[in-house]
């Protein structure tokens, strides 16, 4: 199994500025993803990060908008950059431990509200 | 990737065993089943994964037709405890972007 750790847990944020949420696993995983979570919503993908390279980014998600790190097996850091109130959500860190059809660990989740 | 369909909600008594169905009829033969769970303010968390026939853990059981295009997420007994929302996966190999659908919210009536 493996234990996630997000900081921070929440923070309001002034529109225009950037805010990096940080994302540590108590054990080195495979994958790492990060997700969005409206209130009341399901989750929605946003990239996977990459150990060492670029993030992967789905439809509607850009670098510029959300970049992210990952420069070992067990951290990652998602930027929310230039915030409006339309970012305001949960944002999520998650990780797999086994290549295949395992399972997904995932963190408390970091709750931000734009002004 | 396989899309999935299941309740919006539900409600239970406490007590009572409780049937989530999901649909996917796009399944592809290596596409595992898999559900979580989710607290309010909390990460989902995975209650069991399944590919054929039936899966049992100590929290829930799966059950898959022959023809995997249905499972169906089995609860016994539920508690007050267990009202979350329950989300069902079809995941291709090595969990490349997990996709969630909407899931179901189940609601425990004491």
């Amino acid at each position: 199994s493996a234990v996630i750790s997000q900081k921070p847990s929440r923070d309001i944020c002034q529109r225009g500025t950037s805010l990096t949420i940080q994302c540590q696993v108590d054990s080195q995983v495979t994958m790492m993803f990060w997700y969005r979570q409206q209130p009341g919503q399901s989750l929605t993908l946003i990239a996977t990060a990459n150990q060492g390279s670029e993030a992967t980014y789905e439809s509607g998600f850009v670098i510029d908008k959300f970049p992210i790190s990952r420069p070992n097996l067990t951290f990652s850091t998602l930027t929310v950059s230039n915030m409006s109130p339309e970012d305001s959500s949960i944002y999520l860190c998650s990780a797999g431990t086994a290549p295949g059809n395992g399972e997904l660990f995932f963190g408390e989740g970091s709750r931000l509200t734009v002004l | 990737l396989a899309k999935t369909t299941q309740p919006i909600s539900m409600d239970s008594y406490e007590g009572q065993e409780v049937n989530i169905t999901c649909s996917h009829n796009n399944i592809a033969t290596n596409d595992y089943i898999t559900w979580y769970q989710q607290f309010p303010s909390q990460g989902p968390r995975f209650i069991i994964q399944g590919y054929k026939t039936k899966v049992t853990n100590e929290v829930a059981s799966l059950f898959i037709p022959a023809d995997r295009k249905s499972s169906t997420l089995s609860l016994p007994r539920v508690s007050l405890s267990d009202t979350a929302v329950y989300y069902c996966l079809v995941g291709d190999g090595g969990y490349q972007k997990v996709t969630f659908g909407t899931g179901t919210k189940l609601q425990v009536i004491p």
